[in-house]
């Protein structure tokens, strides 16, 4: 079935370092893409989506370009700050006997300063 | 302020008992969720709806039943609750007219803790 897939469990960087956190997936045509962050003790909060090949999608300093010749969608930032420290969900939307999101595994991120 | 809801936040349970998870939402959106986390599996599907008195199952159903008696509310059942129920439940809405673009709004998610 349908699934995405994120290599990353943590990362840890300090401030101002590159970020990238990886996410591939696997489905039929052209799923939806989604990146989520979550806070501690909150819910996950959408970042920002794409939904074509070679679409950018973009919030708050992050970025990912949906890319259908590598199946992927890798979260990136120029430069971190502490206050980037969350867990990152990629998701993928899903339609096909139902419309929902498959969520990947998630990958905690924390920056030191 | 549009939201999602949950209560209770934090819930402890016996092993065989009945637990309700509760859920409401003011975004008007048609579709709803219930997910739960896990270290390790990410957010996991259990069972989802397209509006009031429609209720579909996800990736992960067993154990669980869902009720949806009207567009602002949506309810997780556990009939006889296990402790490998124990986890994160976190209700989410969409709007449907966005199909698979749509993005969700999350509740803050209900701890439970089965006994």
């Amino acid at each position: 079935g349908d699934s995405v897939t994120q290599t990353e469990g943590q990362v840890a960087l300090s401030e101002e370092d590159f970020l990238t956190i990886h996410c591939n997936y696997s489905a039929s045509g052209y799923p939806a893409l989604f990146w989520y962050v979550q806070y501690p003790g909150e819910g996950p909060q959408f970042l920002f989506r794409a939904s074509r090949d070679k679409e950018k999608g973009s919030s708050r300093g992050f970025e990912a370009t949906y890319d259908k010749g590598t199946t992927s969608f890798h979260l990136r930032k120029a430069s971190v700050q502490e206050s980037d420290s969350a867990v990152y969900y990629c998701a993928l939307g899903v339609s096909n006997s139902g419309t929902y999101q498959r969520f990947g595994t998630g990958t905690k991120l924390q920056v030191v300063p | 302020e549009a939201a999602v809801t949950q209560s209770p936040r934090n819930k402890v349970a016996v092993t065989g008992g009945k637990v309700t998870l509760s859920c409401n939402q003011t975004n008007n959106h048609n579709n709803m969720y219930w997910y739960r986390q896990d270290t390790g599996h990410g957010l996991r599907l259990i069972h989802y709806s397209y509006g009031a008195g429609s209720t579909e199952k996800g990736d992960i159903p067993d154990g669980y039943k869902a009720s949806r008696p009207s567009q602002e509310n949506f309810s997780l059942i556990l009939e006889l609750a296990t402790p490998s129920q124990t986890s994160v439940y976190f209700c989410a809405s969409g709007d449907a007219s966005r199909g698979r673009n749509s993005d969700y709004t999350f509740g803050s998610g209900t701890r439970l803790l089965v006994i």
